[in-house]
């Protein structure tokens, strides 16, 4: 069966610039995470869903990230008015409660 | 505030050497604790889930133990392969489902 997918896989953007990331999870998978990885780090938590409630966004570095799952299944991380800090790889992963995750491949993102 | 910490950040072996991977965390509330493996450029690949009721989680060349109380746990892969070569990262859910990530163990099997 197919896993989590996430697209763009790479994106580059010009500082100031709005991006929109996907995320795809596991077809019928209620919980789904972000992420966000540093190069040369361990992953950090940015916000959790299960289905369409946002039930923990305490990890989203400031008020210019954003994500949703308005139907519950595809998410969306937005970054407004990007910054050279925001350049990091940008993880997805889901599961079906709150087991094990399952992450995608991650969209490195590099802010110029 | 949970803190996961993996010692050492980098190893390298020879070939058919057996590689052990420790990870430490400081709050001892878990529900569980999580193995993974990342190729360079790529996601993660969950390995072993180790739930807080058990001691240890076997698959094939691969065993973790986690001893809860002293907040600690160890990957060992037996026999290891240049393909074993990667970045390890373990990780613990606490209460509100988030894993909290290591730093991650580069790995590097010589053959």
């Amino acid at each position: 069966g197919a896993g989590v997918s996430q697209s763009p896989r790479y994106k580059v953007a010009k500082r100031g610039q709005d991006v929109a990331l996907r995320c795809d999870p596991i077809s019928g998978h209620v919980s789904l995470f972000w992420y966000q990885q540093a190069l040369g780090q361990g992953p950090e938590f940015l916000t959790y869903f299960q289905n369409e409630a946002q039930l923990d966004k305490s990890g989203l570095p400031s008020d210019r990230f954003f994500a949703e799952r308005p139907e519950g299944s595809v998410s969306t991380l937005k970054i407004q008015r990007t910054q050279q800090e925001d350049s990091a790889v940008y993880l997805c992963a889901s599961s079906l409660f709150s087991e094990e995750q399952y992450f995608g491949p991650g969209t490195r993102l590099t802010v110029t | 505030k949970q803190e996961v910490t993996q010692i050492p950040a980098a190893l390298s072996v020879p070939e058919g050497e057996n590689l052990v991977l420790n990870c430490s965390f400081t709050d001892s509330a878990i529900y569980n604790l999580q193995w993974f493996r990342q190729d360079p450029g790529k996601g993660l690949t969950s390995l072993l889930l180790i739930q807080s009721s058990q001691r240890e989680q076997t698959s094939g060349r691969l065993n973790a133990s986690l001893d809860k109380s002293s907040g600690r746990s160890t990957l060992y892969i037996a026999a290891s392969q240049p393909g074993d070569s990667a970045t390890y990262l373990c990780a613990v859910i606490a209460a509100g489902n988030k894993l909290t990530f290591g730093g991650g163990t580069r790995v590097l099997v010589k053959p």
